[in-house]
């Protein structure tokens, strides 16, 4: 299957600063990646979805300037949260499709940022 | 609207029972996509298998199987023979192909302890 990875894997941060979380798709091209976050025994909340080469569609209720996606490149996208804050706190995960072959219309998911403010 | 419903919130069973998880979509859509993950308590989502719309052939993998039926829009999942590993929340989700979108919509997911 597509293999997507996620960096960091868990950060702990200081109110007011800002934390960048990397997705990679490793062996195949995302012109797609989405941003989720999940709270503890909840299901999963999309953010947004990047598009590579263009804005970010973000999901109604979520900050586009709290929340800065970019996505450069077919197997990066970043996300990065600004001026974090406790209520920030969350297990923050991606995904990416493959462009074609079958498989594009499955999602792949990173394993996931554990995300701790302070 | 789409929705999914997951009704079982929780599920404990002993070792080496038979569990079935059950997931019911809507939609209007005609083609659509339906998918099973699993989130072990490490938060890896780990897809298990997608079904589209048009092929309503039940699935068998090891342990695993997957029961789809239109006629009562639902995408059922069984383990046979559970086994402690098998503890997990299971996530039953729904795309259609509207638009170019993407999008997965959830249910809120089934937590299944298997205890030894």
């Amino acid at each position: 299957g597509a293999v997507v990875s996620q960096h960091p894997s868990r950060v702990i941060c200081k109110s007011g600063t800002s934390v960048k979380i990397e997705c990679r798709s490793l062996d195949f091209q995302a012109t797609t990646m989405f941003w989720y976050r999940q709270f503890p025994k909840q299901s999963l909340m999309l953010m947004a979805t990047s598009n590579e080469g263009s804005k970010a569609t973000y999901e109604q209720g979520v900050e586009k300037d709290k929340f800065l996606i970019n996505h450069a490149s077919l197997t990066l996208s970043t996300l990065t949260v600004t001026s974090a804050h406790p209520e920030d706190s969350s297990f923050y995960i991606c995904s990416a499709n493959p462009p074609a072959g079958g498989i594009q219309e499955t999602q792949y998911f990173g394993p996931g940022t554990r995300l701790l403010v302070l | 609207a789409q929705k999914v419903t997951q009704a079982q919130t929780e599920i404990s069973v002993v070792e080496k029972e038979d569990v079935t998880l059950d997931c019911v979509y809507e939609t209007r859509d005609t083609t659509y996509y339906l998918f099973w993950y699993k989130q072990p308590p490490s938060g890896e989502l780990v897809f298990l298998i997608r079904r589209n719309s048009f092929d309503e052939q039940n699935e068998i993998s090891g342990r695993y199987s997957w029961n789809f039926q239109k006629s009562t829009s639902s995408f059922n999942f069984t383990i046979t023979a559970s086994q402690v590993v098998d503890s997990a929340v299971y996530f039953c989700a729904l795309r259609t192909n509207a638009g170019n979108n993407r999008k997965l919509i959830w249910g809120l997911g089934t937590s299944l302890a298997v205890n030894p």
